[in-house]
This record gives structure tokens, sequence and C-alpha cells, in this order.
């Protein structure tokens, strides 16, 4: 089945700087990878996604890339406010959903 | 997107008992929903697909007599905690598949097993 490995664990940014945070997978057929935001205690909240026909997306503040022949995807949020500070997590889909660990992003003001 | 609701928010009960807890989809007709626990601090966890008029699929390590899952209609999807016991304290979500890619999730409901 998938793999998929998230990194960093958590990660603490000053305000207005940018945040990355990298997954790689390892089943070659998953072919559409969300990310998700989940503040505590609550739902986990698609924030952006893209499919493998893809190599980046972008909205506004917020962007993922993929790396098809690396099995590799980030997500890169620019100009971070406080209000990012979450968890996040990366998925890939092949057959099934399969997700990341999580990130636990802290923006300090 | 699509909207999901979980009923109930929280839940306490007593261990040995069993516990329902709903997820619907409110705005579109879901042929498949999933459900995920998670724990403090800890990813989804899959336990099992829900499809519409079928039996459910469980992931591996999940007990299908002790997760009892029904899908009895496009827009419910219910998981019964049969004999619940303080290690099944958890966070339970739901999620329906929009368009097959897409997955919008439910509130959550909180268990808590004394």
């Amino acid at each position: 089945g998938e793999n998929v490995e998230q990194h960093p664990s958590t990660l603490s940014v000053q305000e207005g700087d940018s945040a990355v945070i990298k997954c790689t997978y390892s089943d070659s057929a998953s072919n559409y990878f969300p990310w998700y935001k989940q503040e505590l205690g609550k739902r986990p909240q698609l924030i952006i996604d893209i499919r493998s026909n893809v190599g980046e997306k972008k909205d506004q503040r917020i962007a993922v890339t993929l790396n098809k022949t690396a099995k590799h995807f980030s997500l890169h949020i620019t100009e971070t406010q406080p209000e990012d500070s979450a968890v996040y997590f990366c998925a890939a889909r092949g057959n099934q959903f399969y997700f990341g660990t999580g990130t636990s992003l802290t923006v300090i003001p | 997107g699509a909207v999901v609701s979980q009923h109930p928010s929280r839940v306490i009960c007593k261990s040995g008992t069993s516990v329902k807890i709903e997820c619907r989809s409110l705005d579109f007709q879901a042929t498949t929903m999933f459900w995920y626990r998670q724990f403090p601090k800890q990813s989804l966890m899959l336990m099992a697909t829900s499809n519409e008029g079928s039996k459910a699929t469980y992931e591996q390590g999940v007990e299908k007599d002790k997760f009892l899952i029904n899908h009895a209609s496009l827009t419910l999807s219910t998981l019964t905690v049969t004999s619940a016991h303080p290690e099944d304290s958890s966070f339970y979500i739901c999620s329906v598949a929009w368009h097959s890619y897409e997955q919008y999730f439910g509130p959550g409901t909180r268990l808590t097993v004394t």
C-alpha cells in the first residue's frame, strides 16, 4: 500500500516569514494530493490540492508543488500570519487516501 | 465542496455500553463515506470505508464486530462503537468523497469512555 511521510513534525516561524512542509509518497499510482489544515478540536479543512498532471498550483499565499519523478510534494505558505497556526496534513490518493503524520505549525507574532 | 455534519459532537459513556455516531452529507448524495479516528496530536487513521447499500470495507486491524457501520441511505452513515472501553476514547471523524477525489470532513465526535 501507500506510505506517506511528512516533515517536519513541528515548525515555528516568525510572522511574515515563509513555511514549507514536505511529503513523500511511495505509490506511483497515486494521482491526487490534497493538503488539510486542522485547528485544535476541529475538522480538517481542505486548503489546496494538486493532481498528478500538474506540477504547481497556487492560491493566494498558499502553493503546492509536485515532483512525480521523485514522488514528493510540498506546501508553501508565504507571508505567514498567526491564524495560519494549526496542524497541516498532506495526503495521497491512489486506491484510497493515505494521510501524512502532520506538521504542527506555529506562527510567532 | 460538500457539507458534512456529525452527531453527537461529544459523548461520554460508561465502559461496556454502545455508542452510535451519525454522519450526514447535507448537500449531496454520497455513495461513499469514510470513518477515521484520531488520537491526540496524531494523524487521521482510516477505519473503514462505508458504501451505501453494501457492507463496509474495514482496514486491517479494525474489528468489524466492534465498530459497526451502516450506510443505509445516500446521506447517512452510522458508526456504532459496541461494548466501548476506555481505549476506544478518541476523536472520530467521518468524511464524504466528492467527485471521487476531494474529501470533506465532518466536525468530529469526541468519545470519552469512563
